[in-house]
């Protein structure tokens, strides 16, 4: 099992916003990133530190993290956004990175 | 634009040990303050860390594989390899090499290879 850990599926419908959460206790300390990944590609970065987004990232993908948990809300979700999502960190002794389980969002 | 290529065997026999090589272009590994690591996918399955090297050297294992991985770089090839040995139909995965970036001690997978599906069977 994961030290960080992620809803399985989520769904939300187009336009509407969806929060894909990422739990552990390493999320106390250091901030996630996230991935978003499509069938047969390589994950992608979204979220990096505090709130950050690589360029060509759409605006509507933001980052936030409270206590044990990050969280990555899509804003008005596209139908592109359908993907599985990952969140990293570290592990619980601070010195290794570990992928959160993966949640899977359906855009309706 | 940095880019990295992951190449090796597609098929290895059970028990053997995995290669695999990632090439890196548009920027020298060994240049900036950057770990490299590999990850991996089992078909249907989450990313699984796998261990990182930084450009000193140094090294990193994900404890669940670390009796089994070795990674090192070959900066005159501006190339970083894994090796796993005693491989079985449980390494069988899609294999991902990425640079990983720093922002102020938070680090984040900012490239990545486009991956290389590698089965174990005999």
């Amino acid at each position: 099992s994961s030290e960080l850990t992620q809803d399985p599926a989520v769904s939300v419908a187009l336009g509407q916003t969806v929060r894909i959460t990422c739990q552990g206790d390493s999320l106390r300390s250091y901030y996630a990133s996230w991935y978003q990944q499509k069938p047969g590609q390589a994950p992608v970065l979204v979220i990096y530190g505090k709130n950050n987004r690589p360029s060509g990232i759409p605006d509507r993908f933001s980052g936030s993290s409270s206590g044990n948990t990050a969280s990555l809300t899509i804003t008005g979700a596209q139908a592109e956004d359908e993907a599985d999502y990952y969140c990293n960190s570290r592990d619980s002794s601070g010195n290794l990175w570990v992928f959160g389980g993966g949640t899977k969002l359906t855009v309706l | 634009q940095v880019q990295l290529q992951e190449s090796g065997p597609g098929l290895v026999k059970p028990s053997q040990t995995l290669s695999l090589t990632c090439t890196v272009s548009g920027g020298s590994i060994s240049s900036g303050s950057y770990y490299w690591s590999w990850i991996r996918q089992p078909a249907g399955k989450g990313l699984e860390w796998i261990g990182r090297i930084y450009t000193s050297g140094s090294t990193n294992y994900n404890p669940s594989l670390k009796s089994r991985v070795t990674i090192s770089v070959d900066t005159s090839k501006n190339q970083f390899s894994l090796k796993l040995s005693s491989v079985t139909a449980a390494d069988t995965a899609v294999y991902y090499c990425a640079r990983v970036a720093d922002d102020y001690g938070d680090y984040y997978f900012d490239y990545w290879g486009q991956g290389t599906l590698v089965t174990v069977s005999s």
